[in-house]
């Protein structure tokens, strides 16, 4: 089954109100975490990292939390934004030279006005 | 600030039909990938580089081959295509351990 995977394939929220998108992993000795957002017709693109020793991270209206304990990744997105509509992907992987990341399925979010 | 591209965008073939999809980054990046993604599927591993000169298997290899021709490039060929094959396929490339990889846009294949 998948290593990576997100609690609600769906979200919708309405501008302007915070989001919280989970997303839930399998293999302890992960110890990199990677949130991308997809658009249609475009490639995943990079949101935000966080390694094992951190459990909190925040960029430019985002922030990620890691729960080592319960294996449980999130990302919250701050007063969203039409233009946040996309499918947001997580992705764990092992600190190996050449390592590939394990992607889950996805959340659609879904920004109404 | 190109980063990943892929070539082609789009293309169509008919089963039994060989193709190469190619890929190049101006990141200098070490390490280079392929991916598939299906309908409701995350993006799964196919074949991935983790320097110039090597390569290696990942989850969904089967009917796929790679060329890491040099460290810029890092091409997928598809010797005869299957409907299975059907799907989008993204490149992407990473400079370090524990930095994010950068993705192309995709080549959306299809395969009658």
């Amino acid at each position: 089954g998948e290593s990576v995977g997100l609690h609600l394939p769906t979200l919708s929220v309405q501008e302007g109100d915070n989001s919280i998108i989970n997303c839930a992993y399998s293999n302890s000795a992960s110890d990199y975490f990677i949130w991308y957002k997809q658009e249609s017709g475009k490639g995943p693109q990079f949101i935000i990292d966080i390694r094992s020793n951190m459990d909190k991270r925040q960029g430019q209206r985002v922030t990620v939390l890691l729960n080592k304990t319960v294996k449980h990744l999130s990302l919250q997105i701050a007063a969203t934004q039409p233009g946040d509509s996309a499918v947001y992907f997580c992705a764990e992987s092992l600190n190996q030279a050449g390592t590939a990341l394990i992607f889950g399925k996805g959340t659609t979010l879904s920004v109404s006005s | 600030n190109a980063g990943v591209t892929q070539t082609p965008k789009f293309q169509v073939l008919k089963t039994g039909q060989s193709m190469t999809l190619q890929c190049a980054q101006d990141m200098n990046h070490n390490s280079m990938y392929w991916y598939r993604q299906d309908p409701g599927m995350g993006l799964r591993l196919i074949y991935y580089s983790a320097s110039e000169g090597t390569t290696d298997k990942g989850e969904v290899p089967n009917g796929y081959n790679v060329s890491r021709l040099n460290k810029r490039e890092f091409s997928l060929r598809l010797e005869s295509a299957a409907p299975s094959q059907t799907s989008v396929y993204f490149c992407a490339s990473r400079g370090q351990i524990n930095q994010p990889q950068h993705f192309g846009d995709g080549t959306r294949l299809s395969i009658l």
